[in-house]
């Protein structure tokens, strides 16, 4: 129930491409989807997140969209740069619980 | 503002021995997690504490595994003894809340451990 699945493991793209990744959730309590960033060495850091009341939130290159009927949501990256070369991970939280986090995208973006 | 801070950043040992790691969260932040994050997966809450009671320690060993957090501030995570299983990159985070929210979980750099 607590479970949320990424995908793809691993993703390549040309610089100035689009970058794209999924998740789905089953916990249908989850009431708030963070998307991370982690650099090598680093901790995870907070990118961006939306609620499920709202199908997309954008914020400059980054954007969620949020499809609450098919438990899904996914992560854009327009005009990927080689600095978004990282691990991205989605998740999902409740009120007062813990954080569930997805098992990683790691994205290479290539010069 | 100061972010979290973690000790040490690598710690090699040798299995069945302890091992500690400190945290120094965010100051007036009054949750504190400590995470688990095997090579290539997710990281994974192994307890959580609200100022310095335990809010949710159900995915913590706690065979092996302890954690305290003295004066709702500083932390530390101990194993032992330690389990191959073990070797991974402990996280500390800290928030406001009890909830990430809007400004979401800020976390330290890690503890990288080997059990060899």
């Amino acid at each position: 129930q607590q479970q949320v699945k990424q995908s793809p493991q691993s993703l390549i793209v040309q610089k100035g491409g689009i970058s794209i990744i999924n998740c789905a959730y089953e916990n249908t309590a989850f009431d708030y989807f963070p998307w991370y960033q982690q650099f090598p060495g680093k901790g995870p850091a907070l990118l961006i997140a939306i609620r499920p009341d709202v199908s997309e939130k954008k914020e400059g290159r980054f954007t969620i969209s949020f499809n609450k009927s098919a438990k899904q949501f996914s992560l854009h990256i327009m005009d990927s740069q080689p600095g978004d070369s990282a691990t991205y991970f989605c998740a999902g939280e409740t009120s007062g619980s813990r954080l569930t986090f997805g098992e990683g995208t790691q994205l290479t973006v290539n010069p | 503002e100061a972010g979290v801070a973690q000790s040490p950043r690598y710690k090699i040992i040798e299995k069945r021995q302890s091992v500690a790691f400190w945290c120094n969260p965010i100051s007036g932040h009054a949750t504190l997690y400590w995470y688990q994050q095997i090579l290539g997966q997710g990281p994974k809450l192994l307890i959580q504490f609200q100022n310095n009671g335990v809010v949710d320690d159900s995915q913590l060993p706690k065979d092996r595994f302890s954690a305290e957090r003295l004066k709702g501030v500083d932390s530390t995570l101990k194993i032992q003894p330690a389990k191959l299983e073990d070797s991974a990159v402990y996280l500390c985070a800290s928030s406001r809340t009890q909830t990430g929210g809007n400004y979401g979980y800020t976390f330290g750099s890690g503890t990288r451990l080997t059990v060899v």
